[in-house]
């Protein structure tokens, strides 16, 4: 079946830091894939998406590329601000309609 | 808009009880579909239901179900509870496409 797999955290960082948080999955066909964020004591709320090879989904200063040939979905930020305390989910929807997430990486950013 | 509500926020079960949660949609989405969150699991895939049918199912065993109402509203069930049920249970509605919207989730604690 469909998997994701991501870095295991707590990351812990200061602030204008670079956030890379590694994502990589497996499934058939060409699943659609998303990053999801959890700030505290909130829901998941959908950060970006990418449904093809080559998409770049960015929102808030993030991005991650959809790279088809090494699998994987990398979330990248270019410099952290405390409100990006949260923990991140990377997710695919594959051929199945079914949502499958990775554990889950936590991050603290520190001022 | 009103977002998607689920209640209770919290509730406390002991081993052996059953409960029920509820999940109201975004209005107009017909597409509900409910997880498990736990600190050792992550995310998992419970159900989704569309137009009062489920549509998909994740591993999980019988004690779990669930239901939609003709209005979208949906409920889920577990029975006989165990220790290992003690999690956030998130619920998700989509109309087309793929972007779900989360709700805050039920925070079960099972004694």
């Amino acid at each position: 079946g469909n998997s994701v797999t991501q870095m295991e955290g707590p990351v812990t960082l200061s602030e204008e830091a670079f956030l890379t948080i590694n994502c990589t999955y497996t499934a058939t066909g060409y699943p659609s894939l998303f990053w999801y964020v959890q700030y505290p004591g909130e829901g998941l709320q959908l950060l970006l998406k990418a449904t093809k090879a080559d998409d770049k989904g960015s929102n808030k200063g993030f991005e991650a590329t959809y790279r088809k040939e090494t699998t994987s979905f990398h979330l990248e930020k270019g410099s952290v601000q405390v409100s990006d305390s949260a923990v991140y989910f990377c997710a695919l929807i594959g051929n199945d309609y079914k949502l499958s997430f990775g554990a889950g990486t936590t991050v603290t950013v520190r001022a | 808009k009103a977002g998607v509500t689920q209640t209770p926020r919290y509730l406390i079960k002991t081993r052996g009880q059953q409960v029920t949660l509820s999940c109201s949609p975004i209005s107009g989405h017909r597409s509900v579909s409910w997880y498990q969150q736990t600190p050792g699991q992550g995310l998992q895939f419970l159900f989704e239901y569309f137009s009062e049918t489920q549509r998909n199912k994740g591993n999980f065993p019988g004690r779990f179900s669930g239901r939609q109402f003709s209005n979208s509203r949906s409920e889920m069930n577990v029975s006989t509870l165990e220790l290992g049920d003690s999690a956030l249970y998130l619920c998700a509605s989509r109309e087309v496409g793929e972007k779900l919207f989360f709700g805050s989730g039920t925070q079960l604690s099972v004694l």
